[in-house]
């Protein structure tokens, strides 16, 4: 059964800096990894989406990384802003199964001005 | 990118009462749709895969009796939460894929918050 980690749950940092969130699968057998974007009370926005065979997206000050081999992807996220605060979500989209993704728990991202 | 509607954003009813919320893809046919509850502070839990023109399918422990999903068209799902009850006080999400290939980019609607008095 896949299953998706997030690390850290939870991270604090001053505007300004850049910052890395990571991400862990334990199947590899994927069509693709997406990042979310999640605020309080609101649906998901669509960040980034890297299929299988890519290794990495880029989309304005958001980088997003794979290892399909080793199950782990990142998200970078460069020069922080106050309105980057959300929480992160990411999910894979299964090869085996009928569940269309799966979603690790998020990383709550708290930047301060 | 593609644009899924939920409505409403927010109900509040009493016991017992029946829920109904929408899921619109506007600018794609979706002939998938799925739909998720997220608990507070916790991650979206699939709750069913809504197909056009067909029954849903239901993820085990979900009651299909108690959240009737329809799928008429190519670009509306709803989920109906039949006699609510407090626990069924949640964030309801939708999604769709754009494309219709597994591979496709997934897109979700705003959500709608239901509270069950």
């Amino acid at each position: 059964k896949q299953e998706v980690t997030q690390i850290p749950a939870a991270l604090s940092v001053p505007e300004g800096e850049n910052l890395v969130l990571n991400c862990s699968f334990t199947d590899s057998a994927i069509y693709n990894l997406q990042w979310f974007r999640q605020d309080p009370g609101k649906g998901l926005t669509s960040l980034l989406l890297i299929q299988s065979s890519q290794r990495e997206q880029t989309s304005g000050r958001l980088n997003a990384s794979l290892d399909k081999s080793s199950g782990r992807s990142t998200l970078y996220i460069a020069a922080s802003q106050p309105g980057d605060s959300a929480t992160y979500l990411c999910a894979v989209s299964p090869i085996s199964g009928n569940t269309p993704l799966v979603f690790g728990k998020g990383t709550r991202l708290s930047v301060i001005a | 990118g593609a644009v899924v509607s939920q409505h409403p954003s927010r109900v509040i009813c009493k016991s017992g009462t029946s829920v109904k919320i929408e899921c619109r893809s506007l600018d794609f046919q979706a002939t998938t749709m799925f739909w998720y509850r997220q608990f507070p502070k916790q991650s979206l839990m699939l709750m069913a895969t809504s197909n056009e023109g067909s029954k849903a399918t239901y993820e085990q422990g979900v009651e299909k009796d108690k959240f009737l999903i329809n799928h008429a068209s190519l670009t509306l799902s709803t989920l109906t939460v039949t006699s609510a009850h407090p626990e069924d006080s949640s964030f309801y999400i939708c999604s769709a894929r754009a494309g219709g290939r597994p591979t496709g980019e997934l897109f979700f609607g705003e959500g709608s918050r239901l509270t069950v008095l």
